[in-house]
């Protein structure tokens, strides 16, 4: 059972480069998200999908664009990286919007 | 706006119980969360309240009061790897989780 996955595990980054985080499922859910966690504050949602070929704005988009070409797919763009997008970054899926939510392991990201 | 909020560290000796208040404030409701998360890994699932009361589930308990917006994680017969940082998580009237910063938790031998 592989869940979720995330790559990169870990990257630095050079601000003003372009990454894109990768997030697959595999366990057909419906609805997945991205969030960064950063020390002494809670979990902040980026952006969300509820189904395929929708996205949404969470709590903190700017800086980031999302996709959901697929059901499986969620990849997390940073257009040109500045150094306040230093944190670690979970993707999330649920089966529907009011499920629970699992985690994949997360990637850590470093923009100096 | 919206809030939730949590004690920010606690301590609790090896099998004893200890228990992790949190309140929220959400724009609606549509149920409460309870997260563990060890230091450099993902967030697991504990526990999902949506009605008032007590929810089981082995040495680990969750409670929920609608009606002044409290929730509290109780955890019993402690043991070492219980240390993580548990994370309260409320649901609002978008079906958004609105997170707590996590309550770090010390478990002495």
């Amino acid at each position: 059972i592989a869940g979720i996955t995330q790559a990169p595990t870990s990257q630095i980054l050079a601000a003003g480069r372009r990454m894109t985080l990768r997030c697959t499922q595999d366990m057909r859910h419906n609805a997945m998200y991205w969030y960064r966690q950063d020390l002494g504050l809670g979990l902040r949602l980026i952006h969300y999908s509820n189904t395929a070929g929708t996205t949404g704005k969470g709590e903190v988009p700017d800086g980031y664009s999302v996709s959901r070409a697929n059901t499986d797919d969620f990849p997390l763009t940073l257009a040109s990286a500045v150094p306040s997008q230093t944190s670690v970054y979970f993707c999330a899926s649920s089966a529907g919007v009011t499920d629970t939510q699992y985690f994949g392991p997360g990637t850590r990201l470093t923009v100096l | 706006g919206q809030n939730i909020d949590q004690p920010t560290e606690m301590t609790a000796t090896e099998g004893a119980i200890v228990q992790i208040n949190c309140t929220y404030q959400t724009s609606g409701f549509n149920g409460l969360f309870w997260y563990q998360q060890h230091a450099g890994e993902a967030p697991t699932f504990l526990s999902y309240n949506v009605l008032d009361g007590l929810e089981e589930k082995g040495r680990f308990s969750s409670f929920l009061s609608r009606s002044k917006g409290y929730s509290y994680l109780l955890l019993k017969e402690l043991q070492m790897k219980d240390s993580a940082s548990y994370l309260c998580a409320g649901l609002d009237s978008n079906y958004q989780l609105i997170w707590g910063a996590g309550t770090k938790l010390i478990i002495k031998p």
